[in-house]
């Protein structure tokens, strides 16, 4: 079955203490993402990554970093999380690049930092 | 900076209405614009549209795209209670690479 996994899909964290959300696809696409979504402010694009070894920064990426050593998995690394980063991530991957087909989107983590 | 704008923000109707949701977009390069729908986890696609004027069709959602005016509509006829969700729009562009949301709209039919 086609599929993004994410892990853990909820986690509870103080501030400070380095985490990372796994994602992976099962698909072979070049392309994936992770998103946050708040309230009102739909989903909001932190990184993405065109193909092995190659990532860039969306347009919420301060206190995220990613890495994409293999195709199939793109996990998003928080450093030192802080309050401000609670929110619901979603990594999502797809065929043809940003909107070139659809995207599939993982379950979805939702963090929580105390 | 890239920007989509959905609205309404939210939206009651009852069972058997007929809604209209829309987005509006300014995206440099413009690719493709989607809609997704998100119930209680993650967004599932419904349409993508690249060509103006041509209506994309799925059962009882229609969606059409406007590149003049830069917009799209999502259309839901005969609605259910499995039609409540957040309808999300997104834009991208050219380079493949960025896909802007909208905020979304809320929609719950009630029985």
């Amino acid at each position: 079955e086609a599929q993004v996994t994410q892990n853990p899909r909820y986690l509870i964290t103080v501030t400070g203490k380095k985490l990372t959300v796994t994602c992976s696809q099962n698909m072979n696409h070049e392309y994936m993402s992770w998103y946050r979504q708040d309230p009102g402010l739909g989903l909001r694009q932190i990184y993405y990554s065109m193909n092995v070894e190659v990532t860039d920064k969306g347009d919420v990426p301060e206190g995220y970093k990613v890495s994409r050593k293999e195709k199939r998995n793109f996990p998003l690394i928080l450093e030192s999380p802080s309050p401000n980063q609670t929110s619901l991530y979603f990594c999502a991957s797809s065929s043809q690049g940003a909107g070139g087909t659809e995207a599939f989107f993982g379950q979805g983590t939702r963090l929580t930092v105390v | 900076e890239d920007k989509v704008v959905q609205s309404p923000l939210s939206l009651v109707v009852h069972e058997g209405d007929t809604v209209t949701l829309n987005c509006s977009y300014e995206v440099t390069n413009f690719r493709s614009l989607l809609w997704y729908k998100q119930e209680k986890k993650a967004p599932t696609f419904l349409f993508m549209l690249t060509s103006s004027g041509i209506e994309k069709k799925s059962g009882r959602l229609s969606s059409i795209l406007d590149k003049k005016e830069l917009s799209s509509i999502l259309n839901i006829t005969a609605t259910q209670t499995g039609d409540s969700a957040i309808y999300l729009c997104a834009a991208s562009n050219n380079a493949g690479n960025m896909l802007t949301f909208g905020g979304g709209t809320r929609l719950m039919v009630k029985p």
